[in-house]
């Protein structure tokens, strides 16, 4: 069982271009999650899906788009990348209840020039 | 106020002593608990989760809980190098639905040799 996985592991992106990092779990996990870790301010949720078809807005939205089609993938799209996007994004599922943990993907490493 | 707080550290311990690491929370209506560890470069994973006031142990981790005070602590006796990394407390938030943590800043633990 591999978890979580996220592709790619780092990536450096011109500003202005379009990215989608993936994200896909193999737990049959109901809600997924999408955050970047910046130093100094810690983790903060973009966006979430508590079930497929669905999605919410987190802390921080603005220049991100998610979908969610199926169950185990939740892709997270930047449209027109910016400097201020260089950041460590992790991806993170849960079964959905408030009890359950949440299980954290590698990472991705981006770099916006 | 930050909904989720930690002091940044670093707190410093010598091998073998007792960490303390502490969170406040700012929604009294918290049910939902967690304590993760990163390592550097590393995803967060779960160390503790505590739902109940009082505390709950696992093995050299204890966490504590006071709802009251909206208080919760980690402890880890007999510290050890590996322990070195940095811990998050998250805090399930109710206000915006949905199953979503509120993560603090992190405090890094440094065991000395």
């Amino acid at each position: 069982i591999a978890g979580i996985t996220q592709a790619p592991t780092s990536q450096i992106l011109a500003a202005g271009r379009r990215m989608t990092l993936r994200c896909t779990q193999d737990m049959r996990h109901n809600a997924m999650y999408w955050y970047r870790q910046d130093l100094g301010l810690g983790l903060r949720l973009i966006h979430y899906s508590n079930t497929a078809g669905t999605t919410g807005k987190g802390e921080v939205p603005d220049g991100y788009s998610v979908s969610r089609a199926n169950t185990d993938d939740f892709p997270l799209t930047l449209a027109s990348a910016v400097p201020s996007q260089t950041s460590v994004y992790f991806c993170a599922s849960s079964d959905g209840d408030p009890r359950d943990t949440q299980y954290f993907g590698p990472g991705t490493r981006l770099t916006v020039l | 106020q930050k909904e989720v707080e930690q002091n940044s550290g670093p707190l410093s311990v010598p091998e073998g002593a007792i960490a303390s690491l502490n969170c406040t929370y700012s929604d009294r209506g918290s049910q939902s608990f967690f304590w993760y560890r990163q390592y550097s470069g590393k995803s967060p994973e779960l160390i503790m989760s505590i739902y109940s006031n009082g505390d709950k142990e696992d093995g050299r981790f204890t966490a504590q809980l006071n709802k009251a005070s909206q208080y919760v602590s980690l402890l880890i006796r007999d510290s050890q190098p590996s322990d070195s990394a940095t811990y998050l407390c998250a805090v399930h938030i109710l206000t915006g639905g949905g199953n979503k943590l509120t993560f603090g800043t992190g405090t890094q633990l440094k065991v000395e040799l």
